[in-house]
C-alpha cells in the first residue's frame, strides 16, 4: 500500500524568503500522481501544484516549485518571495494512475508560518 | 463555475444519533470522494462514488456509508455516532476518476459529537 510522510509538522520563514516543505512517499508503482495542497485557517482546500511521475520536469506555478526526485520517492515544495497569504497548513498527497485505484493519499500535513 | 457546496457547514450531534452529510459537486464532475480529517490523523479517505456507484473505500466501520445521485450530487451518513467521529468532513469532486484531474474540495463539515 502506498503511504505519504511529511516529517515536518510546522515549519516558519520570514516574509519574502524562501522555505522547503518536504514529503516523501512509498509505492511500487512506477506511474502516478502527485499534489500539494494548501488549506488556510477556516477556508477550503485548494491545489497548488501537481507533478505526473513520468516527467522528469519539475513542476513550477508562479512562486511555488516542486523537487521531484522519483528514484528518492520526494516530492518537495519550495515557496519562493513567501508572502503572509501562504500561511496555511499543507498537505502532500499521491494518487494512483492504476485504473481501480483513483483514491488519494495524503500526509499529515505541514502548518506553515509567515513571519512578518 | 460555482465550487463544490457543503450543507450543513457545522452540525452538533449526541452520541448514538445519526448524521447526513450533503455535497454538491462542481458542475460536470462525477467524481465525488468524502474525507475525514482530524488534527491526529489528518486527512483519511473514506470512499468515492463515480457515476452513483462506490468505487474505492477507505478503512472506516460500516457505520460510515454514502451514496451519489444521478445528478452526481452525494450524500454520507454515519449512523450511531461515537465521540471519535468528530472531524471536519470533506467533500471533493473532479471530473473524473481517470486521468490527472485533481480534485476540488468544498469547505467542509464541522461535526461535533457530544
Amino acid at each position: 500500500a502506498q503511504t505519504v510522510t511529511q516529517s515536518q509538522p510546522e515549519m516558519s520563514v520570514q516574509e519574502a524568503e524562501t522555505v522547503t516543505l518536504s514529503c516523501t512517499y512509498d509505492t511500487s508503482e512506477s506511474d502516478y500522481y502527485l499534489f500539494w495542497y494548501k488549506q488556510p485557517p477556516s477556508r477550503q482546500m485548494i491545489l497548488v501544484i501537481r507533478q505526473e511521475a513520468y516527467k522528469q520536469q519539475n513542476a513550477t506555478e508562479n512562486r511555488f516549485s516542486v523537487n521531484f526526485q522519483k528514484a528518492a520517492k520526494s516530492f518537495s515544495l519550495k515557496i519562493s518571495d513567501s508572502q503572509l497569504g501562504d500561511a496555511a497548513m499543507y498537505f502532500c498527497a499521491y494518487r494512483s494512475k492504476t485504473s481501480g485505484t483513483y483514491k488519494y493519499i495524503f500526509g499529515t500535513g505541514t502548518r506553515l508560518k509567515v513571519l512578518a | 463555475k460555482a465550487g463544490v457546496t457543503q450543507t450543513p457547514r457545522y452540525l452538533i450531534k449526541t452520541r448514538g444519533q445519526q448524521v447526513t452529510l450533503s455535497c454538491s459537486p462542481i458542475s460536470g464532475h462525477r467524481s465525488v470522494s468524502w474525507y475525514q480529517q482530524t488534527p491526529g490523523q489528518g486527512l483519511q479517505f473514506l470512499f468515492e462514488y463515480f457515476s452513483e456507484t462506490q468505487r474505492n473505500k477507505g478503512n472506516f466501520p460500516g457505520r460510515f456509508s454514502g451514496r451519489q445521485f444521478s445528478n452526481s450530487r452525494s450524500e454520507m451518513n454515519v449512523s450511531t455516532l461515537e465521540l471519535g467521529d468528530s472531524a471536519l468532513y470533506l467533500c471533493a469532486s473532479s471530473f473524473s476518476g481517470t486521468g490527472v484531474y485533481e480534485q476540488y474540495f468544498g469547505p467542509g463539515t464541522r461535526l461535533t459529537v457530544t
